[in-house]
């Protein structure tokens, strides 16, 4: 399975500021997704990232508030912009494994809007 | 109605005591399924998957699925307190690369020494 890490780690942050998540991967793969995991409730897919490609968002989440980057095969970074409280949650990268129907995890970002 | 349906727990169970953890979904077109599993502070690790209805069994776990009762089964023998962990069930429509991931809610195990 590829090792995916994710920067940085945790992160506490003022209402209105933006952070920009990063995660990189240990191999090439073409597709990227980014996750959110808000306490009791399931992960919840906000974005697929392919690269070359601008990301397809899930609804409920658009652009202009989770800004997605994915430079090349093995990098992106997700972006919350204009921070609320509501945005306290954690962050995770995922990729596709090489069996289609799995997806590995990385660490994940937990970032608290205070 | 959600999509996968997952009993959050907590469920707590002594050293060595078989452990049976259930989702439910609803959507019909799901036909692969996965069980993850999360230790506190890490990103979830793939455990199982398996395609369509059937058991699939690695060492201590048996994921089982029955496609005519939308019923995911994960059981775990002779569990460990290091099988302490949330356990998140998914489903997949098909095995396309787009096709996203739906997670239950997720069930907290506690494994008492």
């Amino acid at each position: 399975s590829a090792v995916i890490s994710q920067k940085p780690s945790r992160d506490i942050c003022q209402r209105g500021t933006s952070l920009t998540i990063q995660c990189q991967v240990d191999s090439q793969v073409t597709m990227m997704f980014w996750y959110r995991q808000q306490p009791g409730q399931s992960l919840t897919l906000i974005a697929t990232a392919n690269q070359g490609s601008e990301a397809t968002y899930e609804s409920g989440f658009v652009i202009d508030k989770f800004p997605i980057s994915r430079p090349n095969l093995t990098f992106s970074t997700l972006t919350v912009s204009n921070m609320s409280p509501e945005d306290s949650s954690i962050y995770l990268c995922s990729v596709e494994g090489t069996r289609q129907e799995t997806q590995y995890f990385g660490p994940g970002t937990r970032l608290l809007v205070l | 109605q959600k999509e996968v349906e997952q009993d959050p727990g907590p469920l707590s169970v002594p050293e060595g005591a078989i452990v049976s953890l259930n989702c439910t979904y609803s959507n019909s077109a799901f036909q692969y399924f996965m069980w993850y599993r999360q230790y506190s502070r890490k990103g979830p690790e793939l455990l199982m998957y398996t395609y369509s209805s059937g058991n699939k069994e690695d060492g201590r776990f048996t994921a089982q699925v029955d496609k005519s009762s939308k019923y995911i089964s994960l059981f775990i023998r002779d569990s460990q307190p290091s099988d302490s962990a949330t356990y998140l069930c998914a489903t997949r429509r098909g095995n396309f690369g787009n096709e996203k991931l739906t997670f239950g809610t997720g069930t907290r195990l506690t494994i008492i020494p």
